[in-house]
């Protein structure tokens, strides 16, 4: 399997910018997992989908951000407007809950907002 | 709410030294405890989980402990290699119904 795919691997933009990030979970897996990832703050939750409904959003900073899974293997986590504190490595991750819940996570979104 | 927190932040160690990682977390009604290796500009990859039910794993040169009264998992290296350099996290699930809450890591520099 080709494990999470994200996408892009890198992303420079000016704020005020729609940014969009893509991930597609592994085959089979009903559960997907957004993290943001920083020095400060660590690894924190943004949104949790679980057979494509979204289960807990309650990590989603504000409404800039938003989520969708429109089927079970894509999902998109978009900013609008970016602001410069957005920036970050944006993760997506997906497990099955069968196998133990052990999590598989993509090799990350690196978002520069300027 | 479970707070998790990984002691030291950054190791070094010389070639060949066994060690031992720390996570301690405030909630002892674990579901299971998973750690994690991170290198750099990559993505987390999954190394030991440890159920609730269960005291250890072990996987090749890695061990990793539970203890839930205490609230407190280590992860032991053994005969570290500089290939073992890079972040590990630990993270805590509370319920099979929960997500991960992790802790800040610690950053191991293992020199030749």
């Amino acid at each position: 399997d080709a494990g999470v795919i994200q996408s892009p691997r890198h992303e420079v933009t000016e704020m005020g910018q729609e940014v969009t990030l893509r991930c597609k979970p592994i085959s089979g897996h009903n559960s997907l997992f957004w993290y943001r990832q920083t020095m400060m703050r660590g690894l924190e939750l943004l949104i949790y989908f679980n057979n494509n409904v979204p289960i807990d959003d309650s990590g989603m900073p504000e409404d800039r951000f938003s989520a969708k899974m429109p089927n079970a293997s894509f999902s998109t986590l978009k900013i609008q407007p970016s602001e410069p504190r957005d920036s970050a490595v944006y993760f997506c991750a997906s497990s099955d809950r069968g196998h133990g819940n052990t999590i598989y996570f993509g090799e990350g979104s690196w978002l520069t907002v300027v | 709410k479970q707070e998790v927190t990984q002691i030291p932040a950054a190791l070094s160690v010389p070639e060949g030294e066994n060690l031992v990682l720390n996570c301690s977390f405030t909630d002892s009604a674990i579901y299971n405890l998973q750690w994690f290796r991170q290198d750099p500009g990559k993505g987390l990859t999954s190394l030991l989980l440890i159920q609730s039910s269960q005291r250890e794993q072990t996987s090749g040169r890695l061990n990793a402990s539970l203890d839930k009264s205490s609230g407190r998992s280590t992860l032991y290296i053994a005969a570290s290699q500089p290939g073992d350099s890079a972040t590990y996290l630990c993270a805590v699930k509370t319920s099979g119904y929960s997500t991960l809450t992790f802790g800040k890591g610690t950053m191991l520099l293992v020199s030749p």
